[in-house]
């Protein structure tokens, strides 16, 4: 059974960091692309990451480019989201996602993030 | 900036045959743009409903299908049912750069 386990979540205050984790299980994780999406309270969906296969093909959506960055280990079957200057907008539930055929097939049960003072 | 439009509510009969649609604010949808499909039950992940413009997910019942109708993507339910009453979002691919813009989202009542 494909589980994707997000962690790390919580309150930070604004400007401050937080890294996102996701465990994955159930299938081969270095054989799969990866994103992470998001979604404010009361709003609709946001993709704002993908990692491919190989590490070097890594994309951000523009709201959050230069602040968070991607990354995995496919040793530790996980994906990672280093989020740096945060800010209130910020603030959602973060899903892990698996790619497939260029759309999310699996998704996590997703990790709440409020930025705050 | 990109702009995928949903319809922000429908509503349909139990039984009954509903097809939401999924545009560009300008431009036309095609395959190229490996229009996706989910659906979202209040408080749960987003469950995947039809991949690459057609194609069901695994264990997706067949009442769901996928197209390009008129320039957009999409999702018919055919006899609607109870539980289908959910919030449904699509998504296209608009290439390196871009990559992934979801459409607001449309939530169906089923009544």
């Amino acid at each position: 059974e494909v589980q994707l386990v997000e962690s790390g979540g919580g309150l930070v205050q604004p400007g401050g960091s937080l890294r996102l984790s996701c465990a994955a299980s159930g299938f081969a994780f270095s054989s799969y692309s990866l994103n992470w999406v998001r979604q404010a309270p009361g709003k609709g969906l946001e993709w704002i990451s993908y990692i491919g296969i190989s590490t070097t093909t890594i994309f951000h959506a523009d709201s959050v480019k230069g602040r968070f960055t991607i990354s995995r280990d496919n040793a530790k079957n996980s994906l990672y989201l280093q989020m740096n200057s945060l800010k209130d907008e910020d603030t959602a539930v973060y899903y892990c996602v698996r790619d497939w055929h260029y759309s999310f097939d699996f998704w996590g049960q997703g990790v709440l993030v409020t930025v705050s003072s | 900036q990109t702009v995928v439009t949903q319809e922000p509510s429908l509503s349909v009969s139990p039984g009954a045959t509903v097809t939401l649609t999924c545009g560009l604010g300008s431009g036309s949808v095609s395959t190229n743009h490996f229009p996706s499909w989910y659906q979202q039950m209040p408080g749960q992940a987003p469950r995947s409903l039809i991949y690459y413009t057609e194609n069901r997910s695994s264990g997706v019942p067949d009442r769901f299908s996928g197209a390009i109708l008129e320039n957009k993507a999409a999702l018919t339910i055919t006899g609607a049912q109870a539980d289908d009453e959910s919030d449904y979002y699509c998504v296209l691919y608009m290439g390196s750069g871009t990559n992934w813009v979801f459409g607001g989202g449309t939530k169906l009542t089923v009544l």
